[in-house]
């Protein structure tokens, strides 16, 4: 079975500019979740999708959005972005119901 | 709302010694526990997780937690530990109802050979 794969690896950006960081999830799954992992912490829930539908949200800006498929792939849009926002984004992925994640290698974002 | 709390922020040991690293949460109710470990360069792997049942818990590479409710924690074990487990280790908790998984601020873990 495939894992999750997310692009891309690593990503320059300024600041104010916007990014789209895409994600595959696994075989089989239907629920795409993403994470922000900033140097030296564990990562923070965003935000999840299921049925191409935001159902659950961490404490981030409106600045971040998202979006499923139907193929259950998934993307994380920043807006006007900031310094802060350098981080490693990780997607997850997992079934509806169920209890397993499986994370991707991550984008790492730095915004200069 | 939940928290989770990896008091050891960096532990080193030297080959074959015991390792065990702390994690306590905060939520009263049903929880699932996760421990994940993130070598170098590489994405979040499973260790081990609890859901119900035998409160200790085997995973892979010869990891196990116990899960002790009435001190809100899971600590993760290994006997014997070798230079392949350097790596950071994360606790992760799913309380009740909720989507996402809250996590620790991870333990670095260095071994020595």
């Amino acid at each position: 079975e495939t894992g999750v794969t997310q692009s891309p690896t690593h990503l320059i950006k300024t600041r104010g500019q916007q990014v789209t960081l895409r994600c595959s999830s696994q075989s089989g799954h239907n629920t795409v979740s993403w994470y922000q992992q900033a140097l030296g912490q564990g990562p923070q829930f965003i935000f999840q999708y299921y049925r191409e539908e935001e159902n659950g949200r961490g404490n981030f800006p409106p600045r971040f959005s998202g979006l499923q498929f139907p193929n259950y792939s998934s993307e994380l849009n920043v807006n006007a972005l900031e310094l802060d926002d350098s981080a490693l984004y990780l997607c997850a992925s997992s079934q509806e119901g169920g209890y397993g994640y499986t994370f991707g290698s991550g984008t790492r974002l730095t915004v200069v | 709302a939940q928290s989770v709390s990896q008091h050891n922020h960096h532990v080193i040991l030297s080959e074959a010694a015991s390792l065990e690293l702390g994690c306590n949460y905060s939520y009263g109710g049903t929880v699932n526990l996760f421990w994940y470990v993130q070598y170098p360069g590489q994405h979040l792997q499973l260790l081990l997780k609890y859901f119900s049942g035998d409160p200790l818990v085997k995973g892979i590479k010869g990891f196990e937690a116990e899960f002790i409710k009435s001190k809100f924690s899971f600590n993760l074990r290994k006997p014997s530990v070798q230079w392949s487990d350097t790596a950071e280790y994360f606790c992760a908790v799913r309380a009740g109802s909720a989507r996402q998984l809250t996590f620790g601020s991870g333990t670095q873990l260095t071994v020595l050979p």
